[in-house]
Parts: structure tokens; C-alpha cells; sequence
């Protein structure tokens, strides 16, 4: 198994501000990926990130828009830029180990 | 990847078996059937996976049927921490490894 963790665990910001979520795996992984999940809605998908590669995005998602960094195979970052209150979500980060996708506890942010 | 099917909502009594079902008929040979949870405002658990054969380990036992088109997560005696949404997915393990999450089953343990 893996344990994920992300940092912040919740925010509030202001619209037209970014905000840029940590996730910490503690093994090396070489697939992680980043999904959200609106209130009251299920996960979805925004990219997935491999390691000294470019993210690869879901239909509906823009780089520019999710910025997504990954500097080691332990290590990844996702930027949700020029923040609207749509963007209220909580954001999960995964990581495959083994063949099995863990995921961190969510940052849950709420854009005024 | 094949859709699943699975019902909305269920309830059991604490210590009793929850049995959850989850239909899909359109899975081929090499994707395997994967279950999550997620309690309320936490990241998914994964549960368990299995490709054929029954699995069962410290937390579930998975029985997927002979023709693979339907699958059931037992619970053997559910406590009320054992509330949450369970996920069944299909994925075939390759390429991307995207997991694609329905809206789930709401399991609520009652007292």
C-alpha cells in the first residue's frame, strides 16, 4: 500500500487567486494523478501526472488552468489558477502502487 | 473500460453481512473489478481486486461470478464506521490505469 499525504488539508480563497496543492507519496511511484470532486458529485479525473513527462489532461481540463508539476517520483503539485467560485471543490491526489491506485485525504477548497 | 451498474443506496444492520452488488455485463478478459469506499469528506479506500477468482481479504471478500458479469463486496459483519460510499470500478490494469468512478452505492450501517 502507499500513504499519501496532501497539504493544505482545506482553504479558502479569493476568486481570481490560485492555489497550489501539494500531494507526498512515501514510496516512488511513477504514475500519479489528480482528480476532483464537485459537492455531492463523484471523482473525476483532471490528469495524470508521470514523472519526466508532461501531464496528460482529461477533456475538459487545460494545463493552464490545472498547472501540474512532478519533480521526483515521490513528489507532485496541482496549481487550480484564476480562481472562480466554480472551482469549490475538494482535490485528490492518487498514486499507483503495485498495480493499485491509493489516494491522499483531499484538499478541500472553497473559492468566495 | 466497461460501466458498471450498481444500486444507489442500501442499508444493514450492524453486524450483520452487507452485500453489495455491482453489474458489468460489458467487461472483457483482462479487465479486473476494483472496489473503493469513501467516507464522508475523506479520499477513497481501496477495498479490494480481483480478475476471476473470489478474493477475500482483512477487510471484504469479493465473489465475481463465472461469466464475470456481475460481482458482489461482502462485508461480513458491518460495523457503523463501515458507512460510506462504495465504488465498484472496471479497469483493465493497462495503458493509462485510469480509474473511472460512477456515483457508487450509499451503504448506511444502521444501529
Amino acid at each position: 500500500s502507499a500513504v499519501i499525504s496532501q497539504k493544505p488539508s482545506r482553504d479558502i480563497c479569493q476568486r481570481g487567486t490560485s492555489l497550489t496543492i501539494q500531494c507526498q507519496v512515501d514510496s516512488q511511484v511513477t504514475m500519479m494523478f489528480w482528480y476532483r470532486q464537485q459537492p455531492g458529485q463523484s471523482l473525476t479525473l483532471i490528469a495524470t501526472a508521470n514523472q519526466g513527462s508532461e501531464a496528460t489532461y482529461e477533456s475538459g481540463f487545460v494545463i493552464d488552468k490545472f498547472p501540474i508539476s512532478r519533480p521526483n517520483l515521490t513528489f507532485s503539485t496541482l496549481t487550480v489558477s484564476n480562481l472562480s467560485p466554480e472551482d469549490s471543490s475538494i482535490y485528490l491526489c492518487s498514486a499507483r502502487v503495485t498495480g493499485t491506485q491509493y489516494f491522499g485525504p483531499g484538499t478541500r477548497l472553497l473559492v468566495l | 473500460d466497461a460501466k458498471t451498474t450498481q444500486p444507489p443506496s442500501m442499508d444493514c444492520a450492524e453486524g450483520r453481512a452487507a452485500n453489495l452488488p455491482c453489474n458489468h455485463s460489458t467487461i472483457s478478459g483482462n479487465e479486473y473489478v476494483y472496489w473503493y469506499r469513501q467516507i464522508h469528506s475523506q479520499g477513497p479506500q481501496y477495498i479490494i481486486h480481483g480478475l476471476k477468482n473470489n478474493e477475500t481479504n482483512e477487510m471484504a471478500s469479493l465473489i465475481i461470478t463465472e461469466d464475470r458479469k456481475s460481482s458482489t463486496l461482502i462485508l461480513p459483519h458491518a460495523t457503523l464506521r463501515d458507512t460510506a460510499v462504495y465504488y465498484c470500478i472496471v479497469t483493465s490494469g493497462a495503458g493509462s490505469y485510469q480509474l473511472t468512478f460512477g456515483k457508487g452505492t450509499k451503504l448506511s450501517v444502521i444501529p
